[in-house]
């Protein structure tokens, strides 16, 4: 399994404030790679794929970034339905995912 | 639209196995994966597997290699997840999740809510 590292595991921002989560990969994953948000007691949700590449509904607010095994989430101006933790996942072989981050307004 | 229905939570004893389905609708059944992720109380994601839904091949992480199954019915359109010799660290909330159809592009597209099976003695 290739582990997934993320950082920071929680963060707190206030509304409309340009929040970043990376996400790291041992070996390189090329843009495998994919952003997921989750909700408590809810599913998770697509939010990115192929690194960069905006899922069907998902607000242009939500940002991804990087190549190889340095990727990135950013959320700019920062909404109250933003609160959610959020997962990164390789899906270069097999799949797994990172440790998640937890999104908290201040 | 796209949904993924799951089966009610479930309470085991250690040593049992549980079978989840996962009843889908709203598009072509056979093209796409079906995958199980579980998720522990307070815990991040945890692949499991896939099933070809088309073929019923399917692909398990070494993790669960030796007690877990995954089987699907096309004239139901539904897939099952069947884990044996339960234990506590068991205890999880399991979703089956939608492969995109994109061959390249293998990420869950639409997920069910999710069972929640609870192993306890």
């Amino acid at each position: 399994d290739m582990p997934m590292t993320q950082s920071p595991s929680t963060l707190s921002a206030s509304i409309g404030d340009r929040v970043t989560i990376t996400c790291r990969a041992s070996e390189s994953i090329s843009t495998w790679l994919a952003w997921y948000q989750q909700k408590p007691g809810k599913a998770p949700r697509l939010l990115i794929y192929e690194a960069s590449i905006l899922q069907s509904g998902v607000p242009s607010r939500f940002s991804g970034s990087g190549s190889g095994t340095e990727f990135a989430l950013t959320i700019n101006n920062l909404q109250p339905d933003d609160v959610a933790t959020y997962y990164c996942q390789q899906y270069n072989s097999p799949w797994t995912f990172g440790q998640g981050t937890k999104v908290e307004v201040k | 639209q796209i949904q993924l229905v799951q089966s009610g939570a479930e309470v085991r004893r250690p040593g049992a196995s549980v079978k989840v389905s996962c009843k889908t609708s709203g598009y072509t059944f056979t093209a796409h994966y079906i995958h199980w992720v579980r998720q522990a109380p307070g815990q991040g994601l945890e692949w499991m597997g896939w099933i070809n839904s088309d073929s019923g091949s399917t692909d398990y992480a070494p993790k669960f290699q030796d007690r877990v199954s995954m089987t699907r019915d096309t004239s139901t359109s539904t897939v099952y997840m069947e884990l044996s010799r339960l234990n506590s660290n068991d205890s999880a909330m399991y979703f089956c999740a939608r492969q995109s159809a994109v061959l390249s592009v293998k990420v869950f597209d639409s997920w069910g809510l999710g069972t929640f099976v609870s192993v306890s003695s």
